[in-house]
């Protein structure tokens, strides 16, 4: 059975602490995807890497950075979190082409 | 901005009744994909079309890609309680691997 698992389910932390969201997929899959999802905005693409140490910047990469060290593990880092971050993050992944991507669970976060 | 626009955002129907939401986007696709999301959960690939003018079907569901490979819809026939939740289209915008979604389709079904 294939799988896409986030580090956390709900997260607390506090504005202007370092933040990490961790990713890891069992399926080898070359692409690896970080979006935020807010009601009445559908998912937005925050950071894309389609193979190790590489990264292209989604629409709304602002805020955040990303690490893709190993090909199974994508990292979603917030510098300094806002309150304006507070959000649901999902990670998918998929193999390269046009293929279907798997998603996480999610993370909800609480910036306070 | 976002580039693949989807409407409606809500739908509440009457169970037995039919449902359509619609896909736009402003450039062409490589491909469109359509994922379910059901309440509390994550998204769910349900099916992907490749070819301009493509159609398939599950069951009651219908997928369709147009002509020009920049609009598509999903059409729900007879909708059930279990058809309940958001509907995302997401496409490859110019042969890209990058997915990008459209902002959803709530679909809410009163029995």
């Amino acid at each position: 059975d294939v799988k896409v698992t986030q580090s956390s389910r709900y997260l607390v932390k506090r504005t202007g602490e370092k933040v990490f969201l961790e990713c890891v997929q069992d399926m080898d899959h070359e692409n690896m995807f970080w979006y935020r999802q807010d009601p009445g905005l559908g998912l937005r693409l925050i950071y894309f890497s389609y193979d190790v140490k590489m990264k292209e910047k989604g629409d709304i990469p602002e805020g955040y950075s990303v690490s893709r060290e190993k090909k199974e593990r994508f990292s979603l880092i917030l510098e300094s979190a806002s309150t304006n971050q507070t959000s649901m993050y999902l990670c998918a992944s998929s193999s390269r082409g046009y293929t279907e991507a798997f998603f996480g669970q999610g993370t909800r976060l609480t910036v306070v | 901005g976002q580039q693949v626009m989807q409407i409606p955002q809500y739908q509440h129907v009457q169970e037995g009744e039919d449902f359509t939401t619609y896909c736009n986007s402003s450039t062409t696709l490589s491909n469109i994909q359509w994922y379910k999301q059901r309440p509390g959960g994550h998204p769910v690939f349900l099916i992907q079309l490749v070819k301009s003018g493509e159609v398939k079907k599950q069951k009651r569901l219908t997928f369709q890609f147009g002509e020009a490979k920049k609009n598509s819809s999903l059409h729900i026939t007879a909708t059930q309680t279990t058809d309940v939740g958001t509907y995302f289209c997401a496409g490859r915008l110019n042969a890209g691997n990058m997915l990008t979604f459209g902002g959803g389709t709530r679909l809410m079904v009163k029995p």
